[in-house]
């Protein structure tokens, strides 16, 4: 069974600076990756996903991450944060089958604080 | 519609009532999820559908949950009996079904709340 783990639960970094926030994931086999933020009251919305190919994934609002089969590791990264990536992030996992992908297992998510 | 709709948006409900929620996929979407959120938590897996075909439900906690999609749109997901620890966000999601990677687009949800 696929398993994903956000060693962290709060991040606060201040506007402007870098972020990354971590993801590991347990799957047997190459995984379908996700990043999904959750706005307060909002549903979730996806940020980008890696399915094959290049290991370096570039999403919207700017921010990308990289695939690392050695660390079995999903990491999300911006360069320079603004006030209004304030929400709740969260890694999730895809198990493939012949379709596709489709159960999605999600981790508990990280919330991160912008602050001036 | 334009996007996935999920009513009620909120409903409390004493405990022992069955509860109804109802999920509105993009139209033309085949596959069709449900997941419960906790307070603090990640989304959690119930169950999925590829038409009206039910192909996983091993994420139901027990035998009062239960889900259908009788015409390949339209889903409900039915609660009876209630208990407090039913308690969550109940969010769904629908996904196209070819070509097979493409992304789940997900409703608001329904905030159910057993007193």
């Amino acid at each position: 069974a696929q398993s994903v783990t956000q060693p962290d639960i709060h991040i606060t970094v201040s506007e402007g600076a870098s972020l990354e926030l971590r993801c590991n994931y347990s799957y047997g086999a190459t995984p379908y990756l996700f990043w999904y933020v959750q706005s307060p009251g909002q549903g979730l919305q996806l940020l980008l996903k890696y399915f094959s190919g290049d290991t370096l994934v570039q999403g919207i609002k700017g921010f990308e991450a990289e695939f690392k089969r050695s660390q079995s590791s999903f990491n999300l990264r911006k360069p320079s944060v603004h006030w209004s990536d304030a929400a709740e992030y969260f890694c999730a996992v895809g198990r493939r089958n012949s379709g596709g992908y489709q159960k999605v297992t999600f981790g508990t998510g990280t919330k991160l604080q912008v602050i001036p | 519609g334009a996007g996935v709709s999920q009513s009620p948006r909120y409903k409390v409900t004493k405990r022992g009532q069955d509860v109804a929620l109802r999920c509105d996929p993009i139209s033309g979407h085949v596959s069709l999820y449900w997941y419960r959120q906790a307070l603090g938590q990640g989304p959690e897996f119930l169950t999925y559908f590829n038409y009206e075909a039910q192909q996983d439900k091993s994420g139901l906690p027990n035998d009062r949950f239960s889900a259908e999609r009788p015409e390949g749109s339209i889903s409900t997901l039915t609660i009876q009996r209630t208990e407090q620890r039913d308690s969550a966000m109940y969010r769904c999601a629908s996904k196209r079904g070819r070509p097979p990677n493409t992304e789940a687009f997900f409703g608001q949800g329904t905030r159910l709340t057993v007193v």
